[in-house]
């Protein structure tokens, strides 16, 4: 149980292109799900958290007109990189948990590599 | 952002030995969570921690929350080479945020 799976899960593209990423969870609804980045030998770091139905919360520093999300339904978050730099390539991460309570645990998926040239 | 203190940074261990981590932190959390991250993937839950004190075990892991409720510790018995890979604390504080705070990651290298 608990299954998060991402797609694509490498993408190569043009700089000045944008990319969409999508995240879901397989087996149960995720109220929130969050996005993260992490480069190269180095931890993840929370690019924002959304809920479905809402906008997402950006953490500071990201840029929200950069790095677009929809949470459209319990199951599904997109995150559109767009305009993209090599900036911006990095592992990008997402997690999904359910549940209201407090403690709730992060599932996450397998990662999506993007390469900008 | 705000990251959490893992010790050691990386560390190269004999097949069959016992291994041991912690993570620090400078505020209080209410949950603590350990992960594995292989190389290309994502993390992969081990163990969950609720409450100042509590011992968990998942197999040859044992992970304790520490009672001051700034640290955990992570501990791996008996090693074997699979155990290769980065392993990530995360604190959540609760309450109205389900944020994670991730640490630092200890690299964990086995010798067969």
């Amino acid at each position: 149980g608990a299954v998060v799976s991402q797609h694509p899960s490498w993408v190569i593209c043009k700089s000045g292109t944008s990319v969409k990423i999508e995240c879901r969870s397989l087996d149960f609804q995720a109220t929130t799900m969050f996005w993260y980045r992490q480069f190269p030998k180095q931890s993840l770091m929370l690019m924002a958290t959304s809920n479905e139905g809402s906008k997402a919360t950006y953490e500071q520093g990201v840029e929200k007109d950069k790095f677009l999300i929809n949470h459209a339904s319990l199951t599904l978050s997109t995150l559109t990189v767009t305009s993209a730099h090599p900036e911006d390539s990095s592992f990008y991460i997402c997690s999904a948990s359910w549940g209201a309570g407090r403690t709730d645990t992060q599932y996450f998926g397998p990662g999506t590599r993007l390469t900008v040239l | 952002g705000q990251q959490l203190n893992q010790s050691p940074q990386s560390m190269f261990i004999q097949e069959g030995e016992d291994v041991s981590m912690n993570c620090t932190s400078s505020s209080i959390f209410n949950t603590w969570l350990w992960y594995k991250q292989d190389p290309g993937e994502g993390p992969v839950l081990l163990i969950a921690l609720y409450k100042a004190g509590e011992l968990t075990s998942n197999g040859r892991l044992t992970a304790q929350f520490g009672i001051t409720r700034k640290d955990s510790f992570l501990n791996i018995s008996a090693s074997i080479p699979s155990d290769v890979g980065i392993y990530f604390c995360a604190g959540q504080k609760g309450s109205r945020t389900y944020k994670y705070i991730f640490g630092t990651g200890t690299r964990l290298k086995v010798l067969a």
